[in-house]
């Protein structure tokens, strides 16, 4: 099955500046990488995603690349505020299933 | 609010016992999909069901089980529970079947076992 890696588990920022989560997965048949943001005690919820034919899409502060060749894609948040601070998942698709990364603990510092 | 709802938000029982969770997806939406998030283990992907039928597995244990019936909600029964099966379970929807479409996740059932 797959297996996806994601770091660093913990993440401060300045409010601000930019934040980047890398994740990386096992198996290149994965074709669909969403991420998801997560506050305390609430439900995951899908901030942007990207299918395996493109390598890059943006919406508004938030970006996500995608390298198939090396089998890892990126969340890049810029201009960060206190209210991205939340657990961030990573996850791939492979065989109608998706497996997530451990996530990301972000917090902006005021 | 993602449109998925989930019943009840919070359980708590004891060893051994049998509880069901029920899932009820958006309006449209003909998968279903459910999670267990443990504090340790992340959000590991348990069963799908597309339009009544199981359509992908995932670790799920033995113990648990899952339907959707025709009015498409879910519901996942879990028995001769464990301390280890308290986890926060979540249901997630969406239009498509299989992994590669957009999940929606409703709020979870937060499970103690005692």
């Amino acid at each position: 099955g797959e297996n996806v890696e994601q770091h660093p588990s913990t993440l401060s920022v300045q409010e601000g500046d930019s934040a980047v989560i890398k994740c990386t997965y096992s198996d290149s048949a994965s074709n669909y990488f969403p991420w998801y943001k997560q506050e305390l005690g609430k439900r995951p919820q899908l901030i942007i995603d990207i299918r395996s034919n493109v390598g890059e899409k943006k919406d508004q502060r938030i970006a996500v690349t995608l390298n198939k060749t090396a089998k890892h894609f990126s969340l890049h948040i810029t201009e960060t505020q206190p209210e991205d601070s939340a657990v961030y998942f990573c996850a791939a698709s492979l065989n109608e299933k998706l497996t997530f990364g451990t996530g990301t603990r972000l917090t902006i510092i005021p | 609010d993602s449109g998925v709802t989930q019943t009840p938000k919070h359980l708590i029982t004891a060893t051994g016992q049998r509880v069901t969770l029920r899932c009820s997806p958006r309006s449209g939406d003909l998968s279903v999909y459910w999670y267990q998030q443990s504090l340790d283990q992340g959000l590991q992907f348990l069963i799908q069901y597309y339009n009544g039928e199981e359509r992908a597995k995932g670790n799920i244990l033995e113990r648990f089980s899952a339907q959707q019936f025709p009015d498409l909600h879910s519901e996942l029964n879990l028995s001769s529970l464990e301390l280890g099966d308290s986890a926060l379970y979540f249901c997630a929807s969406s239009v498509n079947p299989g992994g590669a479409y957009e999940q929606y996740f409703g709020p979870g059932t937060r499970l103690t076992v005692t």
